[in-house]
């Protein structure tokens, strides 16, 4: 199993053009999830899918469109990139709620955008 | 506010030192508890969690985190340092009522040094 899978690992892009990250996971997992890494401040989740066809905000979810394509796959959209969006970003999904691996997140290798 | 507090974003402890990495979390009601670790240009990895089973929770690498409710606490611990165990952890947290969404601390970078 690869486990989670991000594309691309590295990215440069200008203010105001656009990209999308890809996101795949093996594991059979309902729940995906993006997030941005930014140093000093930890994780912050930009937004969820609790299964196939739902999608949901998190803490961060400005200027960020997604897009959850079947079960395995759920990219993240940045419509017009700003300088505030040079981030590194990490894609994850969840083991399902109940059993001994309930709860758990596994994350991708994450994809580093520099937006200048 | 739902938040989760790490002590000290650097901490740098000598090889075959203790390691203590602190996490304070603000509920009143226990939530599920994680550490994470990241090792350079790397994705996180789970090193531990505590889900009520038992205070005293055993990871990977030798680690160790204690949940104490008394003191909203869940540090991380392992008591010898490997140069190996330099990376960035993270606690995160669950807070029980909401779907599956973790809250992260800001991380603890340790250096280890010979």
């Amino acid at each position: 199993n690869a486990g989670v899978t991000q594309t691309p690992k590295f990215q440069v892009l200008k203010t105001g053009q656009s990209m999308t990250l890809q996101c795949a996971q093996d594991m059979n997992h309902n729940s995906m999830y993006w997030y941005r890494q930014d140093p000093g401040m930890g994780l912050r989740l930009i937004y969820y899918s609790a299964s196939e066809g739902t999608t949901d905000k998190g803490e961060v979810p400005n200027g960020y469109n997604v897009s959850r394509l079947n079960k395995r796959e759920f990219s993240l959209r940045l419509e017009s990139a700003a300088p505030s969006q040079t981030s590194v970003y990490f894609c994850a999904s969840s083991a399902p709620t109940s059993g001994l691996y309930a709860d758990t997140q596994y994350f991708g290798p994450g994809t580093r955008l520099t937006v200048l | 506010a739902q938040s989760v507090t790490q002590l000290g974003s650097h901490v740098s402890v000598s090889e075959g030192a203790l390691v203590l990495l602190r996490c304070n979390y603000s509920s009143s009601v226990p939530p599920y508890l994680f550490w994470y670790v990241q090792y350079p240009n790397q994705g996180l990895q789970l090193l531990l969690k505590y889900t009520s089973a038992a205070t005293l929770v055993k990871g990977i690498n030798g680690f160790e985190a204690e949940f104490k409710k008394s003191e909203t606490s869940f540090h991380l611990t392992k008591p010898s340092a490997h140069m190996s165990d330099a990376a960035e952890y993270f606690c995160a947290v669950r807070f029980s009522g909401g779907y599956n969404k973790l809250i992260f601390g800001a991380g603890t970078r340790l250096a280890v040094h010979p």
